[in-house]
């Protein structure tokens, strides 16, 4: 079942502009956690907010988490061509044990040079 | 280098002709979990294993088996593939279930004809 849902689907920048990806879910979270894929590879992961946490850093990027409104931001700062590909959140919900983590469908962002 | 690898990457095969996907880990990881990518519908989850001997179905089980008989390896097995199980598939695997960071193995397309 999905829980978190990216928006926008779809995202076309300049490089050097910020790209920001938000992600919504339903129930209660133990974690968020957000994923980048290059075309057709593997899931690369980013960086992981727990429940209690309301913002990360990580280089360029950063997480915010709004328990209350169970929303998530990604912030791509000065963003680069290689920072092209597809972005996806990630929950580990209370329900399940947190035996599970349940993706969206994804943010996919092209920066053109 | 810590790193899930799957084999095969590309695989084409007809109705009907049982095969097996492998995955292996070198991290010591105690949950190791499959899924399956298809266009508009992201990632969802087919099997997990939290241990040794101890699996579980995802959201999309139907058409798959999975066996956990040590705990590097976590091969999907297809016992009688049809076309829609057309898809690209990730093993992942993470050291504590969904509560820490998610590594994911190059992918395996496969077609079904």
């Amino acid at each position: 079942s999905q829980q978190g849902e990216e928006d926008p689907q779809a995202l076309s920048i300049q490089e050097g502009e910020n790209a920001t990806m938000n992600c919504s879910y339903k129930t209660s979270i133990n974690n968020l956690q957000w994923y980048r894929q290059n075309s057709g590879r593997g899931l690369v992961h980013l960086i992981l907010i727990r429940s209690n946490e309301r913002e990360k850093h990580s280089g360029r990027l950063r997480v915010t988490l709004d328990t209350s409104k169970k929303s998530s931001s990604l912030l791509i700062t000065a963003s680069r061509a290689a920072d092209t590909a597809s972005y996806f959140c990630a929950t580990a919900l209370r329900h399940s044990g947190y035996s599970t983590l349940t993706f969206g469908k994804g943010t996919m962002l092209l920066v053109s040079p | 280098e810590a790193q899930v690898t799957q084999n095969p990457r590309y695989l084409i095969t007809v109705t009907g002709k049982k095969l097996t996907v492998t995955c292996s880990q070198n991290m010591n990881h105690e949950y190791m979990s499959w899924y399956r990518q298809d266009p508009g519908l992201g990632l969802r989850q087919i099997y997990y294993s939290m241990n040794v001997e101890v699996t579980d179905k995802g959201d999309v089980p139907e058409g798959y088996k999975v066996s956990r008989k040590e705990k590097r390896n976590f091969p999907l097995i297809l016992e009688s593939p049809s076309p829609n199980q057309t898809s690209l598939y990730f093993c992942a695997s993470s050291l504590s279930g969904a509560r820490t960071e998610a590594f994911f193995g190059q992918g395996t397309r496969l077609t079904v004809v």
